[in-house]
């Protein structure tokens, strides 16, 4: 299985401050990357795809680039609801696999 | 607009079955498939399979076959996860979500949206 691993574990950012989360598969997944975004108590909502790609109607200050094993997922403005953790997942290769998950907090 | 509702919270003994249901409307369920992803308490997501709603062909991942079986009813554009001899670690919230067939037995694995979850506690 294709192992992805996130960094860092935590973070905690002012708001307004840029946040950089990043991700690295243990192999070539080409742009086969999502990221989700998971709110305490509900279910992980879909970010990006493609690695690249807003989903319709996210916000346009979450992005992410990347490709081959190294990805990036930023969010350019913090703001109070991004309070959450941020899963990246690989889908090159089944099973998809996901890292382990950043958690963003205000600081 | 999407959605898709699940069953609410089951208790479990070890060794017991559990079936969750995965209720979908807003879209043609024959067009997409169900993928299933638990997440134990406290930690990360774990993909467990998926069925395609149009063929119900499935693909599951190695750790659960033979434990797990995914179905779909087309009539009530329904999913069902079946988890059979539970133990202790099953304990989890259960998610399904939609995710477009990349063939007829191949997921594209691009899950959205997702339903509420369901907890499933397997306890003595």
């Amino acid at each position: 299985d294709i192992q992805m691993t996130q960094s860092p574990s935590s973070l905690s950012a002012s708001v307004g401050d840029r946040v950089t989360i990043s991700c690295q598969a243990s192999q070539d997944i080409n742009n086969y990357l999502n990221w989700y975004q998971q709110k305490p108590g509900k279910a992980p909502k879909l970010l990006i795809y493609g690695a690249s790609n807003l989903e319709t109607g996210v916000p346009s200050r979450f992005s992410g680039s990347g490709s081959g094993t190294d990805f990036t997922f930023t969010i350019s403005s913090l703001q109070p609801e991004d309070i959450a953790t941020y899963y990246c997942q690989q889908y090159d290769n089944l099973p998809p696999t996901f890292g382990q998950g950043t958690k963003v907090e205000i600081k | 607009q999407v959605h898709l509702v699940q069953s609410g919270a089951e208790m479990k003994k070890p060794g017991a079955s559990v079936k969750v249901s995965c209720k979908t409307s807003g879209y043609t369920f024959t067009n997409y498939g169900i993928t299933w992803v638990r997440q134990a308490p406290g930690q990360g997501l774990e993909w467990m399979g998926w069925i395609n709603g149009y063929n119900a062909k499935t693909n599951y991942v190695q750790k659960f076959k033979g434990r797990v079986t995914m179905t779909t009813d087309t009539s009530t554009s329904t999913a069902y996860m079946e988890l059979r001899s539970l133990r202790f670690d099953d304990t989890a919230v259960y998610y399904c979500a939609r995710d477009p067939p990349g063939s007829s037995s191949l997921p594209v694995a691009r899950f959205d949206p997702w339903g509420q979850g369901t907890l499933v506690t397997v306890s003595s």
